[in-house]
């Protein structure tokens, strides 16, 4: 059984749509993370949450914002979505009272998104 | 500015070759350093981490990297490679105390029969 799951796994879409990537998790982890994928630029930080009140921006917050609904489920949304937000998405969590400040982070199988 | 640099974007290898994929980071404070894999259609796998001790860390799928703090440097090396080892590999970067990862580029691995 997976411990992190997104849902869609993939999703086409047109310019200007707002669509919606969710992650739920198992794991009991506080923290879940979203990032995106680009080939030639590894993977970068959109938004974090520590918990259900505490959400941050990452590196590259523009044209998205979350919402953290219960513990184990934080969702990404793209309000007015855009051809260049066409990207490989992953949810993660990690969990630092466990095993001390490792930050050991866990993710999800990933939401290839195209926007047209 | 912290960094993670994996200078080879590409690696081709034939199957039972040895493998070492190289990473270098920038990092003011001791870091935590992940190597992940991604197969093709697939999630990020951890292989191993080093936190502390000792600098020769193994890990799953016959892995193993070694953290050489004068070099910053985390290679990951794998001693005969199989056809199932092509994948994308990431190395990250973390320290005491924060969220953040920082992510390497990727080297995508390539195996030849």
């Amino acid at each position: 059984d997976a411990d992190v799951t997104q849902t869609p796994r993939n999703r086409i879409t047109k310019t200007g749509k707002r669509i919606m990537l969710e992650c739920s998790q198992t794991k009991g982890h506080d923290r879940m993370y979203w990032y995106r994928q680009d080939p030639g630029l590894g993977l970068r930080l959109i938004y974090y949450s520590f918990d259900v009140k505490d959400i941050n921006k990452g590196e590259i917050s523009d044209g998205y914002s979350v919402s953290r609904q219960a513990q184990a489920k934080f969702s990404l949304s793209l309000e007015s979505a855009i051809p260049n937000q066409t990207a490989l998405y992953f949810c993660a969590t990690s969990d630092l009272s466990a095993g001390g400040n490792y930050n050991e982070q866990f993710f999800g199988p990933g939401t290839r998104l195209t926007v047209l | 500015a912290q960094s993670v640099t994996q200078p080879d974007i590409h690696i081709t290898v034939s199957e039972g070759a040895s493998l070492e994929l190289r990473c270098n980071y920038s990092y003011g404070a001791t870091p935590y350093l992940f190597w992940y894999v991604q197969s093709p259609g697939q999630g990020l796998q951890l292989l191993l981490k080093y936190f502390s001790g000792d600098t020769l860390v193994q890990g799953i799928k016959g892995f193993e990297a070694e953290f050489k703090r004068s070099q910053s440097s985390f290679n990951l090396r794998k001693p005969s490679v199989h056809w199932s080892d092509a994948a994308e590999y990431f190395c990250a970067v973390s320290t005491s105390g924060t969220y953040k990862y920082i992510f390497g580029t990727g080297t995508r691995l390539k195996v030849l029969a």
